[in-house]
């Protein structure tokens, strides 16, 4: 079936190194993607999304590209900072009738950064 | 600005018990609202959402249920525990035609 998945479980940088987390998602309808950040015991935090008419968005230290030829979407963080360590996930939008949305997320990247 | 709020926050119940755990939403109305549920180390798993008072969706066949009695308020219930509902389940909200859910903070609930 469709789903969205991370290429990575696991990711360790040092402190001060970009941070390039991937994910692959296999529906080619989905319109909006989000990416999400979950530190140890809490609920996932927003960090940016993009919709499939963008390639490209940046925030503050974050960047996420889509490409929608091979249905990739990666997330960059600049500078990565010990308190970046977390889990992310990505999650495509499954729209309802009514303009309601769905997110569905993949597995999760454990990103850990060394000092 | 809107806020959610989740509880208990940690809970610890005997197999075959019943459970109740609570979600409101505050400075908005009419939220899209979702249950999760993430095991240890995996992803999330989808629930239950509702769009509506007394409207529930379900996801995935299971042990538990959710109910909206009010506009901000959804409730996970089950009526007998099993040990496989261990987990971190979360809430989340959208508005109406929102794109973006946004989660509250978890509860954590261990069957033993």
């Amino acid at each position: 079936g469709e789903s969205v998945g991370l290429h990575l479980p696991t990711l360790s940088v040092q402190e001060g190194d970009n941070s390039i987390i991937n994910c692959a998602y296999s529906n080619s309808a989905s319109d909006y993607f989000i990416w999400y950040k979950q530190e140890s015991g809490k609920g996932p935090q927003f960090i940016i999304d993009i919709r499939s008419n963008m390639d490209k968005r940046q925030g503050q230290r974050v960047t996420v590209l889509l490409n929608k030829t091979v249905k990739h979407l990666s997330l960059q963080i600049a500078a990565t900072q010990p308190g970046d360590s977390a889990v992310y996930f990505c999650a495509e939008n499954r729209g309802l009738s009514g303009g309601s949305y769905i997110p569905t997320f993949g597995r999760g990247t454990s990103l850990i950064v060394h000092p | 600005s809107q806020t959610i709020h989740q509880w208990p926050a940690t809970l610890v119940q005997p197999v075959g018990s019943p459970l109740s755990l609570e979600c409101t939403v505050e400075g908005t109305s009419n939220p899209n609202l979702y249950w999760y549920r993430q095991a240890a180390g995996r992803g999330l798993q989808l629930l239950f959402y509702s769009v509506g008072i007394g409207q529930i969706s379900s996801e995935v066949p299971q042990n538990l249920s959710a109910s909206r009695p009010q506009d901000r308020q959804f409730i996970l219930s089950s009526k007998k525990l099993l040990l496989s509902d261990s987990g971190f389940y979360l809430c989340a909200w959208a508005g109406v035609s929102g794109n973006t859910i946004y989660f509250g903070e978890g509860s954590w609930l261990t069957v033993v």
